[in-house]
């Protein structure tokens, strides 16, 4: 699989490979994060969330890891397909109540 | 469920014009909030209600009004807006204004303003 170990902008992935999407948030009072996806034209698609007391959540083909330590989220999507080209953001909840987004990650999957 | 709508999908307006945007939700959702998108960048906090009455407002300039009818509704309503307010205006939703659920994003509304 691929992975970046600090956040990239970009992401190019061979269809079927793992992908590694990684973001680092800043306020460690956070204690709820959220993936989203978002692909062209449309909004923000909620892909999958994780509360601070956890350090590691899974759902269908998506595995979210959070490091506490080093203020570190990733995302993990395996056997990357077409469908998963998009644009990928992180996004905490922090003491204020406001979704704050990460830059965000462009993938782009290559048949 | 979790289908919020917006509409108009896309609104090109001239910076005379008075136009509204709309978003709605059947989820029960008690919060719901408006987003600022500019291309290559993630959307920006706009406005968010809660239980029907603005709870914040991250200092938007006046020419953005919201309005928030009822639990299901939200509208911006845009007047003597300029060519740099041109993005995707996004509508979320929640269950609730504490900030510590997830928020459901609508397509958005694509607007030019010319």
């Amino acid at each position: 699989g691929e992975s970046v170990g600090l956040h990239l902008p970009t992401l190019s992935v061979q269809e079927g490979d793992n992908s590694i999407i990684n973001c680092a948030y800043s306020n460690s009072a956070s204690d709820y994060f959220i993936w989203y996806k978002q692909e062209s034209g449309k909004g923000p698609q909620f892909i999958i969330d994780i509360r601070s007391n956890m350090d590691k959540r899974q759902g269908q083909r998506v595995t979210v890891l959070l490091n506490k330590t080093v203020k570190h989220l990733s995302l993990q999507i395996a056997a990357t397909q077409p469908g998963d080209s998009a644009v990928y953001f992180c996004a905490e909840v922090s003491n204020d109540y406001k979704l704050s987004f990460g830059a965000g990650t462009t993938v782009t999957v290559r048949a | 469920d979790t289908e919020v709508t917006q509409t108009p999908k896309h609104l090109v307006m001239g910076m005379t014009n008075k136009k509204s945007l709309k978003c709605e939700q059947h989820m029960g959702h008690r919060a719901m909030y408006w987003y600022k998108q500019k291309a290559k960048k993630p959307p920006e906090l706009m406005f968010v209600y809660s239980y029907e009455k603005l709870s914040i407002n991250e200092s938007v300039p006046s020419r953005f009004s919201p309005e928030c009818p009822n639990s299901s509704l939200l509208n911006l309503h845009l007047h003597a807006l300029q060519p740099e307010d041109s993005a995707l205006y996004l509508c979320a939703s929640s269950q609730d204004g504490a900030g510590v659920d997830t928020q459901y994003f609508g397509p958005g509304t694509r607007l030019t303003v010319l």
